[in-house]
């Protein structure tokens, strides 16, 4: 099986644009959640999506939004960014059931001037 | 919400030594507790896990211990070897195994 794919890998952005980007899931895996990874902060959750449902959400600030598609791809969208927008971003899938086990992709690297 | 502390924050040891990484967690309704090792320029990997009904769990030389009481959990890696050098992360949940809270990591260098 692939495992998840995250696209683009890196980017840079200016302050005030705003970002999407892409994650697929591992094939069969119908939830996806985001996490954002920085030095100071370490792994911190964004959201979590299921059947095209956010299921969860973290406690960032309305800027940051996502979605999911019938195929459980999933976008997530930054707008009006900030310097310290700056992260890398993780995409995880999860078998549904009492698997805890989460797959993170390679993660997309944000860097905002 | 759950805060997770973890040390130390890096931890060098000599191949084949043991190394031992420590969380504590907040939240007394956390009920799972996974590892993640993550390399260079890769995304977390689970390497193992374990749920507040089990006290200790192995998996070859990786093994798990959690004190429900203290509210702390340790991983065990016995015989370290280089290939075992990354950034280990403990987590914990109370709700839904997709919204972890993670620990800051540790950097684990084993050296030849």
């Amino acid at each position: 099986k692939a495992g998840v794919t995250q696209t683009p890998r890196y980017l840079i952005k200016t302050r005030g644009q705003q970002v999407t980007l892409s994650c697929s899931p591992i094939s069969g895996h119908r939830s996806v959640s985001w996490y954002q990874q920085t030095p100071g902060q370490g792994l911190q959750f964004l959201f979590e999506y299921f059947s095209e449902t956010q299921r969860n959400k973290g406690n960032f600030p309305g800027r940051f939004s996502g979605r999911q598609f019938s195929n459980s791809r999933s976008e997530m969208n930054v707008s009006t960014l900030e310097l310290g927008d700056s992260a890398l971003y993780l995409c995880a899938s999860r078998e549904t059931g009492n698997t805890g086990e989460l797959f993170f992709g390679e993660g997309s690297r944000l860097t905002v001037l | 919400g759950e805060n997770v502390e973890q040390h130390p924050s890096t931890l060098s040891v000599q191949e084949g030594d043991s190394a031992v990484i420590k969380c504590t967690y907040s939240d007394s309704a956390s009920n799972y507790f996974p590892w993640y090792k993550q390399e260079l320029g890769k995304g977390p990997q689970l390497i193992i896990d374990i749920r507040s009904n089990v006290g200790e769990k192995k998996d070859q030389r990786i093994a798990v211990t959690l004190n429900k009481t203290a509210k702390h959990f340790s991983l065990h890696i016995t015989e370290t070897q280089p290939e075992d050098s990354a950034v280990y992360f403990c987590a914990a949940t109370s709700s839904g195994y997709s919204t972890l809270t993670f620990g800051k990591g540790t950097m684990l260098l084993v050296s030849p």
